[in-house]
């Protein structure tokens, strides 16, 4: 079974352009979650999307977006980049229906604002 | 309000000594628990996790934690180090009150020394 896949590997940007990273789940899982860990601070999360919907975001400013398509794979677009957008961006998933509320993650976007 | 808190941002180990990282939750509901571990540049990989039953449940890599509901912990351990286990380790909390909620804790660094 293909585990969550994410896209591109590492992505290197210039203060004010737009990111755009992708993330596949596990097949059969609904609900994806975005969280962003910059150096020293942990793991933050972004923002959480199940069937198509977007049903939570953390503390983030509306420049972070998102969507979830309908084969349940999922965009993070981060407009206006900042310098401190430089960060790993995890994305995980999780089945909604019978599984035990677990989140699997993948191996990451590193994100790197020049 | 929930939440996790791993005692220790950083512990050291020798090798061959016993590991032993602290989780404790908060929780007014029934939670379920993990553990990850993350390699540099990696994503996080579930080590184990206690949703019902047993209370002592083991996982990858020789690790096994304990949930303890009276004292409200979930710490993980491993009898013997060894090098490979040098990694940054999650524990997160996940339940159900109204909506889904899956929490993590700062992180604690493990070293292991020769």
């Amino acid at each position: 079974e293909a585990g969550v896949t994410q896209s591109p590997t590492h992505l290197i940007k210039t203060r004010g352009q737009q990111a755009t990273l992708r993330c596949s789940p596990i097949s059969g899982h609904t609900s994806v979650y975005w969280y962003q860990q910059a150096l020293g601070l942990g793991l933050q999360f972004l923002l959480w999307y199940d069937e198509g919907e977007e049903r939570n975001r953390g503390n983030f400013p509306p420049r972070f977006s998102g969507r979830q398509f309908p084969n349940y794979s999922s965009e993070l677009n981060v407009n206006a980049l900042e310098l401190e957008d430089s960060a790993l961006y995890l994305c995980a998933s999780r089945a909604r229906q019978g599984g035990t509320d677990t989140q699997y993650f993948g191996p990451g976007t590193r994100l790197t604002v020049l | 309000a929930q939440s996790v808190t791993q005692l220790g941002s950083h512990v050291s180990v020798s090798e061959g000594a016993l590991v032993l990282l602290r989780c404790n939750y908060s929780s007014s509901v029934p939670p379920y628990l993990f553990w990850y571990v993350q390699y540099p540049n990696q994503g996080l990989q579930l080590l184990l996790k206690y949703t019902t039953g047993a209370t002592l449940v083991k996982g990858i890599n020789g690790f096994e934690a304990e949930f303890k509901k009276s004292e409200t912990s979930f710490h993980l351990t491993k009898p013997s180090a060894h090098m490979s286990d040098a990694a940054e380790y999650f524990c997160a909390v996940s339940y159900t009150s109204g909506t889904y909620k899956y929490i993590f804790g700062t992180g604690t660094r493990l070293k292991v020394l020769a």
